[in-house]
C-alpha cells in the first residue's frame, strides 16, 4: 500500500540549531516526493521537490530509496522556520498522479 | 492573480443537513482536489479529478459527492452531514499530478 510516514508530531529545537524532520515512505515503483509546509495562517504551499533537488529557505531533502527515506534538514534553525510541515507522495505517479500526505510534524524553533 | 478560492470559509451545519463547499481555480490547471485535514491525522484526500470529466475517489470519499463543473470549478458536496465530517477542507490544484499543486485558503466546517 502507498503510505508516507512522519513519525514526529512536534520537534521543538533552539535557534541555531540543526533540524531533521523525517519521513518515510511505501511505494512500489519510482516515487515522487514533495515536502508542502504551512505557516501559522497561511495556506499550505510547497517547499522543495525531489525531482528539482534545490535546496529552498535553507532546507534540503534527499531522496534514500534504500531506506525508503525523504527526511528534510536544515543545518541551522530559524524562529520562521516554525511551522507544521507534510511530506507527500505522487500516488499513481506521473501526470495522472495525486498527493497523498503524511500525518505532519509541527516545527516550533525557539529563541 | 486570486489562485484557489474556496468558499465559504466558515460554516456550521445541523446533523443530517446538506451542503455544497465551492472551490474555483483561476490558473488553466488541469487536476483539482479536496482534502480534510484533522488533528493528528494530516491531509487525507477525498476527491480528485484529473481532468475536466473525470473524477476519482482518494482515500476517504464515503459521505462526499463531486462536481468538476468546468476546468476552472470543482464543488465537494455532503448529502446528509454527519459530526464525523466536522474538520477543515482544503482544495487544491495543479497543472496534473505531478506537479506543485496550489491550495486554497481552507473551509472549517462544524456539524452538531
Amino acid at each position: 500500500a502507498q503510505r508516507v510516514t512522519q513519525p514526529e508530531k512536534l520537534l521543538s529545537v533552539f535557534k541555531g540549531a540543526p533540524v531533521e524532520l523525517k519521513c518515510n515512505y511505501s511505494y512500489s515503483g519510482s516515487p515522487e516526493l514533495f515536502w508542502y509546509v504551512q505557516y501559522s495562517r497561511q495556506r499550505l504551499q510547497l517547499l522543495l521537490r525531489h525531482i528539482s533537488r534545490e535546496s529552498i529557505k535553507g532546507f534540503t531533502a534527499d531522496l534514500n530509496k534504500g531506506e525508503t527515506s525523504f527526511h528534510l534538514k536544515k543545518p541551522f534553525a530559524q524562529e520562521e522556520d516554525s511551522a507544521m510541515y507534510y511530506c507527500a507522495l505522487n500516488r499513481h505517479g506521473g501526470s495522472q498522479g495525486n498527493l497523498i500526505f503524511g500525518k505532519g510534524t509541527k516545527l516550533s524553533v525557539k529563541p | 492573480n486570486a489562485g484557489v478560492t474556496q468558499t465559504p470559509k466558515f460554516q456550521v451545519l445541523k446533523t443530517g443537513q446538506s451542503m455544497t463547499l465551492q472551490c474555483a481555480q483561476d490558473m488553466n490547471h488541469n487536476s483539482m482536489y479536496w482534502y480534510r485535514q484533522d488533528p493528528g491525522m494530516g491531509l487525507r484526500l477525498i476527491y480528485y479529478s484529473a481532468s475536466e470529466g473525470t473524477t476519482d475517489k482518494g482515500e476517504v470519499p464515503n459521505g462526499y459527492n463531486v462536481s468538476r463543473l468546468n476546468k476552472r470549478e470543482f464543488s465537494l458536496r455532503l448529502e446528509s452531514a454527519a459530526p464525523s465530517q466536522t474538520s477543515v477542507y482544503f482544495c487544491a490544484s495543479s497543472m496534473q499530478g505531478d506537479t506543485e499543486a496550489f491550495f486554497g485558503q481552507g473551509t472549517r466546517l462544524t456539524v452538531v
